[in-house]
Parts: structure tokens; C-alpha cells; sequence
């Protein structure tokens, strides 16, 4: 079984610039997330979605990031403009069950790198 | 709300020795709670996972976790570190689909 997949693994871009990173769940996944993880610090929930709609985006700075999961199956998270703070790694996750029981299933992350 | 807590941002072992990682967890409603492991340059992967059946939880590559509510707690323990299992663990809490973690454990396992 394929698992997460992620890309561009790694992006070094200067600030106010705009990057895009690409997720595609494990088949059958209805549920994806978002997750930002700052070096040294746990993964920070940004966005989760089941199927193509949206159930938490409430730490996402919409005045910046934005993602969509317009089919229900891939997705991609943007930044624009790009922040020193910003660097950090980009975790998808996805999960096939609906409930509190439901295993993350990790990709390997993007690393960004903000200059 | 839920949260996890992660006593000890870095924990250093000897090779062989025991394994202890500290998990607090505060949730409103029974938790299901799970331990993560990530190396260098890789998403998570997880461990084990702890969703109201036995409190003793057995993992993968030797580790376990036991829930103890009355501590409010799900440590991990492995009876003798090996030199694989430096990483970064990571515990959760899961509520309604939606997922705690807290800030880490870095392992480092001395040769």
C-alpha cells in the first residue's frame, strides 16, 4: 500500500515569495491534515479536512496560507507572501476512519526554508 | 481541551538500559492516546496506540505504553534501548478526530 506522499521535499525560497506544497493521502483516506512543525517543537494542526470539506482551519493565518482539497482525494497548501517565521516543516497526514480512534498516517514532510 | 504534556525535552540513555518517556495528558472525555517516533528527515510513525481496551499497550521494536487514569498518564517504557531508537517521540491525544501532540522527547542513546 502507498503511503503519504509529499513534494517538493525540500524548498529554500526568500521572504515574500510564494511556495506551494503538494499532498496526496493514502487511497481511501477521507480525512487529510495540515500540520506545521517548527524545528523542536510537536506538529501544530493548520487545516484538516474530510473528504473535500473543511473541519478546522482555526490556526491556519488565512491572511497568508491557504489549501484546498477540491476532488476529496490530493491536496495543496500555499504561502503568500512567505515569513522568516514560516520556515518550518509541512507534514500531510491523512486517516481512514472517521472518529477518535483513527491512526495519523504520516508523509515525510516538507522542509521550507525561508530566507 | 485537550493536551499532552512531554516531561523532558531530552532524555539520554545507555545502550541497554531502560527506556522511559513521560506522557501527561488532561482530556475531558476517555481518551484515545497514541506515541509517535520520527527520525531524522521523516514524517511520524507510529509506535502504539492506547483506545480504551487493555491499559497495557505493546507497540512496535519492543516498546509499550501503560494508561493509568488515575495519573492521567501513558508513559513509554522499553525494557533496553538499542542505538536505532534515537529519535524524536511525540504523544497524543485524540479527540473527536482531532489530534494533540506535545512538543517531544528527544532520545539519545549512548553507545
Amino acid at each position: 500500500e502507498a503511503g503519504v506522499a509529499q513534494s517538493p521535499r525540500y524548498k529554500i525560497i526568500e521572504k515574500r515569495q510564494s511556495v506551494a506544497f503538494w499532498c496526496n493521502p493514502i487511497s481511501g483516506h477521507a480525512t487529510l491534515y495540515w500540520y506545521q512543525q517548527i524545528l523542536g517543537q510537536g506538529p501544530k494542526l493548520l487545516i484538516q479536512f474530510q473528504n473535500n470539506g473543511v473541519v478546522d482551519d482555526s490556526q491556519l493565518p488565512k491572511d497568508r496560507f491557504s489549501a484546498e482539497r477540491l476532488k476529496g482525494v490530493d491536496s495543496t497548501l500555499k504561502i503568500q507572501p512567505a515569513k522568516l517565521e514560516d520556515s518550518a516543516v509541512y507534514l500531510c497526514a491523512s486517516s481512514l476512519v472517521d472518529g477518535r480512534a483513527g491512526e495519523l498516517f504520516f508523509g515525510e514532510g516538507s522542509r521550507l526554508t525561508v530566507l | 481541551a485537550q493536551s499532552v504534556t512531554q516531561l523532558g525535552s531530552h532524555v539520554s540513555v545507555s545502550e541497554g538500559a531502560l527506556v522511559l518517556l513521560r506522557c501527561n495528558y488532561s482530556s475531558s472525555v476517555p481518551p484515545y492516546l497514541f506515541w509517535y517516533v520520527q527520525y531524522p528527515n521523516q514524517g511520524l510513525q507510529l509506535l502504539l496506540k492506547y483506545t480504551s481496551a487493555a491499559t497495557l499497550v505493546k507497540g512496535i521494536n519492543g516498546f509499550e505504553a501503560e494508561f493509568k487514569k488515575s495519573e492521567t498518564s501513558f508513559h513509554l517504557t522499553k525494557p533496553s534501548a538499542h542505538m536505532r531508537d534515537a529519535a524524536e517521540y511525540f504523544c497524543a491525544v485524540s479527540d473527536k478526530n482531532q489530534f494533540y501532540f506535545g512538543t517531544g522527547t528527544s532520545l539519545t542513546v549512548i553507545p
